[in-house]
């Protein structure tokens, strides 16, 4: 049962376009939501999160959309940099409080190629 | 400057020998988590420490086990490793619970001989 899912495993952007990378979830419990970077041989770097009070959330090139009704999430990349090129996962956790701790959920990762 | 520590990167262990795997923080975070990736897959969170609490997820086998001596150090141990075990192994901390980013290390890629 998956409940954070990345429909796309991969995409192909140029360089200075927009990279727009999906996630959609299932679990209304789901309060906050992250995506992180992935490099080869390297762990998971945290890039931007959004809670489920707000529906953007922006940090220079990264901006975060949350769709609650839809159960849909995005991570807009402006302008994409070849440096930009990783595997991208996007992450929820339930509201804090109870047994959860912050327990992450997942998706399979979309791998995303930035060409010069 | 890496504040989470993971060795060895690389470990091999034949079939049914007991291994250990070390994670160490700078960042004096409470909690702890170590997670399984297998290629192409989500990471999967085995279980995590909440400063000594310790909290196991319901499907991870009963073949890992973990200690937390002390606040800096987190260790996986998988008394029996099967073939099924070969997974890259990542430890993560966060400062608390709830809306807070997991900070990860560079993970332990775990083959089985």
């Amino acid at each position: 049962d998956q409940q954070v899912k990345q429909n796309s495993p991969s995409l192909s952007v140029q360089e200075g376009r927009i990279s727009i990378l999906n996630c959609d979830y299932t679990n209304s419990m789901f309060d906050y939501f992250l995506w992180y970077k992935k490099y080869p041989a390297e762990g998971p770097t945290f890039l931007i999160s959004i809670s489920s009070i707000k529906d953007k959330n922006e940090d220079g090139r990264f901006t975060v959309f949350l769709n609650k009704s839809a159960k849909h999430l995005s991570l807009h990349i402006v302008p994409s940099q070849p440096g930009d090129s990783a595997v991208y996962f996007c992450a929820a956790s339930p509201r804090p409080g109870g047994t959860s701790y912050g327990k992450l959920t997942f998706g399979q990762g979309t791998i995303l190629t930035v060409h010069p | 400057d890496a504040m989470v520590i993971q060795n060895p990167r690389y470990q091999v262990t034949q079939f049914g020998k007991p291994v250990t795997l070390s994670c160490s923080q700078t960042l004096n975070h409470n909690v702890m988590y170590w997670y399984q990736q297998k290629s192409s897959q989500a990471p999967k969170l085995l279980f995590h420490y909440y400063d000594k609490d310790f909290n196991n997820e319901a499907d991870t086998p009963d073949n890992f086990q973990s200690r937390r001596p002390n606040t800096s150090f987190c260790f996986l141990d998988i008394r029996s490793p099967g073939l099924g075990d070969a997974a890259m192994y990542l430890c993560a901390t966060s400062r608390d619970s709830g809306w807070e980013p997991q900070h990860f290390g560079d993970g332990t890629r775990l083959s089985i001989l």
